[in-house]
């Protein structure tokens, strides 16, 4: 079965700082791994995506994340932290193509302080 | 595109009344997904619908939930009797075939007194 573990329930990071929030992941097959950022009383919105190709996927607002294979990793990262993105960071992972359901993490809340 | 549209927003509701969740997808979407986000279990997979009809129910926590896609642009989720335990907000998203992304509503958060 498929899983996903955002080890963080919080991430603390000051305005301007590179921020990392954490993604690993447990699939029998090929992952296809995803973020979505939930700001408050709002939907998820979607951020990146990793299919195949490049471990270094670029995604809205700046973030990009990082695939690693050996160490089944999917670490979101941003080089320059905004008050503006502290909200609520899911990863998420489907192990199947197409439309099959995503299984999504827990949640990892991101402060940046001004 | 109005994207994934649910109402109501918001659900007070006593013990025991029934409650009806609605969805509109987004128009020319072929899959549409059901989650249910609480603090302590985060985001479920309730139940999901291919061209109007269920995929997969396993994630409906018991006979109290029921769902339906009459048709390409509407579904229901109906919790019939509600208990508090049921709080909870949730969320519709949709999907096009051949596309990895869901796209997300802005849920309806659900208290039961």
């Amino acid at each position: 079965a498929q899983s996903v573990a955002q080890p963080e329930d919080q991430v603390n990071v000051a305005e301007g700082n590179p921020l990392t929030v954490k993604c690993t992941y447990s699939v029998s097959g090929n992952p296809y791994l995803f973020w979505y950022v939930q700001y408050p009383n709002r939907g998820l919105q979607f951020l990146l995506k990793y299919i195949t190709g490049d471990n270094l996927v670029k995604g809205s607002y700046g973030f990009e994340a990082e695939f690693n294979k050996s160490q089944t990793s999917f670490h979101l990262k941003k080089p320059s932290a905004l008050v503006s993105d502290s909200a609520l960071y899911f990863c998420a992972v489907r192990e199947a193509p197409g439309n099959t359901p995503l299984v999504f993490g827990k949640g990892t809340r991101l402060s940046v302080i001004a | 595109d109005a994207g994934v549209i649910q109402s109501p927003r918001h659900e007070v509701t006593e013990m025991g009344q029934e409650v009806t969740l609605r969805c509109k997808p987004i128009s020319g979407h072929d899959y549409l997904f059901w989650y249910r986000q609480t603090m302590m279990r985060g985001l479920e997979l309730l139940i999901y619908f291919n061209n109007n009809v269920p995929i997969d129910d396993s994630g409906m926590p018991e006979d109290r939930f029921s769902a339906k896609m009459p048709n390409a642009s509407f579904s229901t989720l109906k919790i019939q009797p509600s208990e508090p335990r049921d709080s909870a907000v949730y969320f519709c998203a949709s999907s096009l075939l051949g596309s990895y992304e869901q796209y997300f509503g802005p849920g309806t958060r659900l208290t039961v007194t």
